[in-house]
This record gives C-alpha cells, structure tokens and sequence, in this order.
C-alpha cells in the first residue's frame, strides 16, 4: 500500500486530454513540493514536473502539474501515442523522513 | 553530459550482502544530494536512501533501516550502498538518482539504468 494514493490505470484517445490524481495527506502532499515521473517500461524514471508545477527542460507543455491541499494532479493534453507509459507522483514525507511515491498510473493510448 | 552508472548488482543468497555502486560525472557531485531508489519486478517505485552532498544528512526506508548504509566519497564522484542481511523482497533494480535542491527533496532530474539485485537461493 502506497503513501500517495493514483489510480491503477487511465485511458485516452490520441489528442484527448486526461489527467491523473495523486492524494497524500498533510505530512508530505500537504507541506512539501510534489514531482511526477514518467516510465517507459525497461527504462529509467524520467522527471516530467517539479516542484508542483514545473517543467523541466525539454518537457513538451502538453505536460502540467497542479497542487491542491493534499492533492496534486498531471494533465496530459493533445494525448500521443508515445505517451504511453506509467507515471508515478513523489513528495517528502516529514512524518516518515524519507520520499513517498504513488502507487504508480499506466496510461494507454487507445 | 551528467552521468550516473550504477554497478555491483547480482545474484547473492539470502542472508548474504552486496555493495552497489554509482559513478557520477559531468556535474559536481560533492554540491549534490543523491538517493537510492528501488523497482522490484512488476512493481511501483520504491525510495531506499538518501544522503546529503557532505553525508551530514543521511535517511533511509524502514524497510531498509538496520540492514543497508549508504555512503560516497567525493574525492571520487562516486555513491554506494552496502546491504547486509538481504532477503528475497529486496530484489529490485536499484536506481541512482541526483536529488535537485535539498536533501528532503523528492526531486530526481538525472537516474542511472539500474542495476539487478536478485536475492534466491
């Protein structure tokens, strides 16, 4: 059982917007920066957003990040193939002392 | 280019140890926080480590604590992590990972490929 809470799984048509959730609590999403990461499989973790709602370098702008509370969330619009991939949210846990990461979303390209 | 190449996986018994390594280059690694993260097959990502860019600061998972160290020397751009006591739910591809910014920081620009622990007997 993960810290951050995403859904297993989400879909979407190529050019469609969808979004993925990532819920935590007070002691990590709720006081710290959230980063999100995308993961081809047999490849390694790629940084697509920091510090909420950052982009790094060479990260199209289809990719967007928001923090809300506890909660934090990545759109992903104009949908392509090639986003296929799984994502994982991430935040310091000052409860915990250490890096939480969400369960992890596989996003197909229908 | 920043580099990080992790190395020293294998497969080792229960009970046993192993010591991976990571060879930073292209950026100062002693300005920088590094972690540990782990994958095991199938499964989500999972944070083992992490250590400040002095080794002042050093955190571990509570599933690792007791049994892994982690260290570096920056006289020699490198990270490790020494893992004593391995047991079967320990195999993963462990990750290399610069932090960005603090040390408490879940922000990872740059990984390595990983490097396989398998623990079996």
């Amino acid at each position: 059982q993960s810290v951050l809470t995403q859904p297993p799984s989400a879909s979407g048509t190529p050019g469609q917007r969808v979004t993925i959730s990532c819920s935590g609590s007070s002691s990590n999403i709720g006081s710290n920066y959230v980063y999100w990461y995308q993961q081809v499989p047999g490849t390694a973790p790629k940084l697509l957003i920091y510090k909420n709602n950052q982009r790094p370098s060479g990260v199209p702008d289809r990719f967007s990040g928001s923090k809300s509370g506890t909660s934090a969330s990545l759109a992903i619009s104009g949908l392509r193939s090639e986003d296929e991939a799984d994502y994982y949210c991430a935040a310091w846990d000052d409860s915990l002392s250490g890096v939480v990461f969400g369960g992890g979303t596989k996003l197909t390209v229908l | 280019e920043v580099q990080v190449v992790e190395s020293g996986g294998g497969l080792v018994k229960p009970g046993g140890s192993l010591r991976l390594s990571c060879a930073a280059s292209g950026f100062t690694f002693s300005s920088y926080s590094m972690n540990w993260v782990r994958q095991a097959p199938g499964k989500g990502l999972e944070w083992v480590s992490s250590i400040s860019s002095s080794s002042s600061y050093i955190y571990y998972a509570d599933s690792v604590k007791g049994r892994f160290t982690i260290s570096r020397d920056n006289a020699k751009n490198s990270l490790y992590l020494q893992m004593n006591s391995l047991r079967a739910e320990d195999s993963a591809v462990y990750y290399c990972a610069r932090v960005e910014g603090n040390t408490a920081s879940a922000g990872s620009g740059y990984w390595g490929q990983g490097t396989l622990v398998t623990v079996s007997s």
